[in-house]
Formats: C-alpha cells, structure tokens, sequence
C-alpha cells in the first residue's frame, strides 16, 4: 500500500495565479484532512471531510477550496493565490473510530 | 476551543541518556485522545505514541512512553536511550473523542529535539 500520497511535492506560484493540490489515499479511509504548516508553528487545520461528498471548514479555511468527489481523493484548491499562502500542506486520513490519522508527505508551496 | 501548549522550543540531550519533553491541554471534554508525532528534516510527519484518554494506563512503544495526567491536563512524552535518528521536532496533538464532526488534530508549536553525539 502507498498509504497517504500528494501530488505535486514542491510548487512555486505568482500571486493571483490558481492551483489544485491533490491528495489520494488507498486505505479505505472515510475521514480525510488539510493541514498547513508554518515556520514555528504546529499544523493547523484547514479543511476536512467525513465522507465522500463531504467537506467542512476547519480552522483556517479562508482562501481555500475543497472537493471530494471520489473517496479516495481529498483536492485543496487555490483560486487566487496570495503571498501569505506560502506553506507547507500536509494531508491526512484516518478510519472510524479512534483510529490514528496518517500523514502524507507534504507539499512545500512559494507563492512569489 | 482545544489548545496545546509545548513549553520547551528547543531540548539537548546526549545520546543513550534520557530526555522528556512536556506538553499540557486544555479541553472541557472527557473523551478525547492524545498524540506524538515526530516530524525529522524529511517533514514527514510519524506517529511516535498515542493516549486514549479514557485509558488509565500509559502508553509505551519500545524507547517511548508517556506520562499522561489527565487531571492536571498534561502529556509529556519520555525517550530513553536516546538514539541520533531521534533527532526531530515533536508535536503533541489533541483530538475530541466525539467523533463525526471537527476532529481534526490541534497541535502544538513544537519541540526542537537535538540530540548530542
């Protein structure tokens, strides 16, 4: 199994431009999360879904897009990229239950 | 809201000696569950050791054990016989027990592990 996968691994965009971050899991997993990471700061939750065709704001959800049309896929959208969405994202998943979220590898995303 | 706090930025230990490094939560909920997760220069994040809260014993894997107080709201993480491939930063999380809505994990700011050849 490859667990938690993201696609792509580093990006550099210009402010206003768009991107999809894409994240696919193969465990079955119901649950799915987006997270960001800051220099000095722990992840913080930015959009999750509880099922497929699911989505809900997390902490931190504004400037950002969601989808999950399919199970297995979580996308994380950026419609108008701004400076201050420089960050590395992390996606998750995670069973029912009290079961434990895995991580994918991350995303190192510059936004010029 | 759930918050978590690690007091220690950055530790120094020697190899094989023993380092703990500390993380307190708040939370008005009795059902949650507590985590480690080690994150070294590669960012992936690795899960080290959870606590089920309702669990009155604490968790150990191998080198890793906690010491998990539920009143004073407190989780440190002990590593013995510290390893150089210990080296990371460690992020304590909390995540509710309700289940089916916000369950993400909040995490901490981090602990900077170093350890001494």
């Amino acid at each position: 199994n490859a667990g938690v996968t993201q696609t792509p691994k580093f990006r550099v965009l210009k402010t206003g431009q768009s991107m999809t971050l894409l994240c696919a899991q193969d465990m079955n997993h119901e649950y799915m999360y987006w997270y960001r990471q800051d220099p000095g700061m722990g992840l913080r939750l930015i959009h999750y879904s509880v099922g497929e065709g699911t989505t809900a704001k997390g902490e931190v959800p504004d400037g950002y897009n969601v989808s999950r049309l399919k199970k297995q896929n979580f996308l994380l959208g950026l419609e108008s990229a701004a400076p201050s969405q420089t960050s590395v994202y992390f996606c998750a998943s995670r069973g029912g239950g009290g079961a434990t979220q895995y991580f994918g590898p991350g995303t190192r995303l510059t936004v010029l | 809201a759930q918050t978590v706090t690690q007091s220690q930025p950055e530790m120094s230990v020697q190899e094989a000696e023993t380092v703990t490094l500390s993380c307190t939560y708040d939370t008005s909920e009795s059902d949650y569950y507590l985590f480690w997760y080690k994150q070294p220069p590669s960012r992936q994040m690795i899960l080290v050791i959870r606590q089920e809260a309702y669990k009155q014993q604490n968790a150990t894997e191998n080198r890793f054990s906690v010491n998990f107080q539920k009143a004073a709201k407190s989780f440190s993480l002990k590593i013995s016989d510290s390893q150089l491939g210990d080296a990371a930063m460690y992020f304590c999380a909390y995540r509710s027990g309700r289940g089916g809505g916000a369950d993400g994990l909040t995490f901490g700011k981090g602990t900077h592990l170093i350890i001494q050849p």
